[in-house]
């Protein structure tokens, strides 16, 4: 069973920073790509980052190029998102995402962070 | 960046109604095109990708459509559990953009 599983999310002052995990079983993580797509509260879907296969790649949205980065590790079955910066428009609900050709067929549950003072 | 327009935002059927929602994309993006459904407080769900690909589970009533900038989610015969919020997203080019979403609720 595919399985994915996002945790440090967290209360952050504006400024700060946190770094996500999402920890993935039930598949050969290695072959996919990945993504972190975010929910603010009430809101629609933004696609965030995506990460290839063997890290080599990546791909941000505007609103978080050089304040967010994203990251893997095959050898822990592990995706990560690196944020800094933090603005109050960064709070969200963060989740982590299989890519498979280029749909979004497996995602966790999220972790939410929020962006407050 | 693609920009992807759903319509309409929010829609009120009944129960066996057919409904279609229209998802349009600032330019051609060729069948790359997902939709997925979204119920309060869960995770989003992939419902079809590649425009008119219906995803293994997703009862046969879900049907999708289009090419180039101009996509259709058709949902024949709704059932209770379908009210729910739809998004579309764009898989052509980076940023994998997604509609601001529609939401479906019963009349």
């Amino acid at each position: 069973e595919v399985q994915l599983v996002e945790s440090g999310g967290g209360l952050v002052q504006p400024g700060g920073s946190l770094r996500l995990s999402c920890a993935a079983s039930g598949f050969t993580f290695s072959n996919y790509w990945m993504t972190w797509v975010r929910q603010a509260p009430g809101r629609g879907l933004e696609w965030v980052a995506i990460i290839n296969q063997d890290g080599s790649v990546n791909y941000y949205v505007d609103s978080v190029k050089g304040r967010f980065t994203i990251s893997r590790d095959n050898a822990k079955n592990s995706l990560y998102l690196q944020m800094s910066s933090l603005r109050a428009e960064d709070t969200a609900v963060y989740y982590c995402a299989r890519d498979s050709r280029r749909s979004l067929d497996y995602w966790g549950q999220g972790t939410l962070v929020t962006v407050s003072s | 960046d693609i920009q992807m327009t759903q319509s309409p935002s929010s829609l009120s059927a009944s129960v066996g109604d057919r409904v279609t929602i229209t998802c349009r994309a600032s330019q051609s993006i060729s069948s790359y095109l997902n939709w997925y459904q979204q119920k309060p407080g869960k995770v989003p769900n992939l419902l079809i990708s590649a425009a008119s690909s219906l995803q293994s589970g997703v009862p046969s009533r879900f049907s999708g459509s289009g090419s180039g900038t101009d996509f259709t989610l058709t949902i024949t015969s709704l059932q209770p559990e379908d009210f729910a919020t739809y998004y579309c997203q764009q898989s052509s080019s980076t940023p994998y953009t997604f509609g601001q979403g529609t939401k479906l609720d019963i009349k």
